[in-house]
């Protein structure tokens, strides 16, 4: 059974920081895995969708990777800016199978 | 605009009362999905429907029940059987169900039993 985790669960950044987000499974047969912005309070907002056949995929200050062979993907934030701080999850989905949710880092960036 | 929208955004419910949490669609999605959230947990899949008068069981399926009457439209009921229902309620849609197909979800509904 896919297992998917988050680490860190919490992180605090200054403003203007490059940032790292990381997401682990356990079964490397995906078919895609997607990236979530969460506000308090708020919906799920998509951010990138990372097909298992590209290594990464960007938008604006976001970039993701995808690293299938050792269960990782990294969505990495350039710039960060307070408008950014929000708990971002990962999703995995299996071909076949319903999508497996990170318990998501819960990032804060300070001015 | 298109999108999903779920209504009410805050609902209460008492003990042994049945509630129902409302979800719309106008994405021309086939699949629709409705998740729970814990605190410090990731979503937990409760049910999901592939096409009109269809859905399958997810996860934690016991004490909740949902219908697909319209392909708009996939209602939750939260049940008296469910007995830990506090929580903020998730429903998201796709083109296809599966873990091929990106997921876009509604502003969500949070359930507090009084």
């Amino acid at each position: 059974k896919q297992e998917v985790t988050q680490i860190p669960a919490a992180l605090s950044v200054p403003e203007g920081e490059n940032l790292v987000l990381n997401c682990s499974f356990t079964d490397s047969a995906i078919y895609n895995l997607q990236w979530f912005r969460q506000d308090p309070g708020k919906g799920l907002t998509s951010l990138l969708l990372i097909q298992s056949s590209q290594r990464e995929q960007t938008s604006g200050r976001l970039n993701a990777s995808l690293d299938k062979s050792s269960g990782r993907s990294t969505l990495y934030i350039a710039a960060s800016q307070p408008g950014d701080s929000a708990t971002y999850l990962c999703a995995v989905g299996n071909y076949g199978q319903n999508f497996v949710f990170g318990p998501g880092t819960r990032l804060s960036v300070l001015p | 605009d298109g999108g999903i929208t779920q209504s009410p955004k805050y609902l209460f419910r008492k003990e042994g009362q049945n509630v129902t949490l409302s979800c719309e669609q106008n994405l021309n999605h086939d699949a629709m999905y409705w998740y729970r959230q814990d605190p410090g947990q990731g979503l937990r899949l409760i049910y999901y429907s592939q096409i009109v008068n269809d859905f399958q069981k997810g996860d934690i399926a016991e004490g909740y029940s949902v219908s697909r009457e319209k392909k708009e439209s996939f209602p939750l009921t939260v049940t008296s059987a469910q007995k830990n229902p506090t929580a903020f309620y998730l429903c998201a849609s796709s083109i296809a169900s599966g873990g091929a197909n990106e997921q876009f979800f509604g502003p969500g509904t949070r359930l507090t039993v009084l």
